[in-house]
């Protein structure tokens, strides 16, 4: 079956650019996406098709993909982008959608 | 943005069947949408369960399709979830989501709270 693989944990200090990754066989011809889950919350969509942010989700927040690697990157974290982050893509036949295992992001 | 509010019984005996509704607030659930169901546990993280279109469509994730069935009620603006012959293994937190198709794929755009379900005697 199709896996995404995402470090275990992050940590930066407020205000530093952190960046979570996420490695697939098939991201070169899927588009990666990006979940933010806080603790006791449900998950938030921060970033869709590589790139792309909903609207309502800060300007700090980007996402970039490129080969096998996307990546999310928190441009001067807050300490309130402290949580979970879960990257989800799709295999190349589009019939096994998986999350990745889930990064936690410590900012202190 | 739709609201969305899943409801059933917290507790489910092995090999029974679990049962979930989803409630849609503040969008009709024909409006051109898919509505999906994602559960969450501690062994498998998360884990994409299905999809149905208000039509009627359905997509299943393969390693549940013969145990999982999704269904519409338009005229509630609601949908469900049934998952056949549980075990311990299908205890996690069952999220019910607007999934969106962006063309070539689907990605789960507004989420419920979330609801537990335990598999238990």
């Amino acid at each position: 079956s199709y896996e995404l693989t995402q470090p275990p944990s992050v940590s930066v200090s407020p205000g530093q650019t952190a960046r979570i990754t996420c490695s697939g066989d098939s991201l070169p011809n899927k588009f990666a996406y990006w979940y933010q889950q806080k603790s006791g919350q449900a998950p938030v969509l921060v970033i869709y098709e590589d790139n792309k942010r909903p609207s309502g989700i800060p300007e700090r927040f980007s996402g970039s993909s490129s080969g096998t690697m996307a990546t999310l990157t928190i441009s001067g974290a807050q300490v309130e982008d402290e949580a979970d982050y879960y990257c989800y893509s799709t295999d190349s036949s589009g019939n096994h959608r998986v999350f990745g295992g889930g990064t936690k992001l410590t900012v202190l | 943005q739709v609201q969305l509010q899943e409801s059933g019984p917290g507790l489910v005996e092995p090999s029974g069947t679990l049962s979930l509704t989803c409630a849609v607030s503040g969008g009709s659930i024909s409006n051109n949408n898919w509505w999906g169901w994602v559960r969450q546990s501690p062994r498998k993280g998360l884990e994409w369960i299905g999809e149905i279109f208000y039509s009627g469509n359905t997509n299943y994730n393969p390693s549940l399709e013969s145990r999982v069935t999704i269904s519409i009620e338009t005229s509630k603006n609601q949908f469900s979830l049934s998952l056949r012959s549980v075990t311990a293994a299908d205890t996690a937190l069952y999220y019910c989501t607007r999934v969106r198709y962006g063309g070539s794929e689907f990605y789960f755009v507004d989420w419920g709270q979330g609801t537990l379900v335990t598999a238990s005697p």
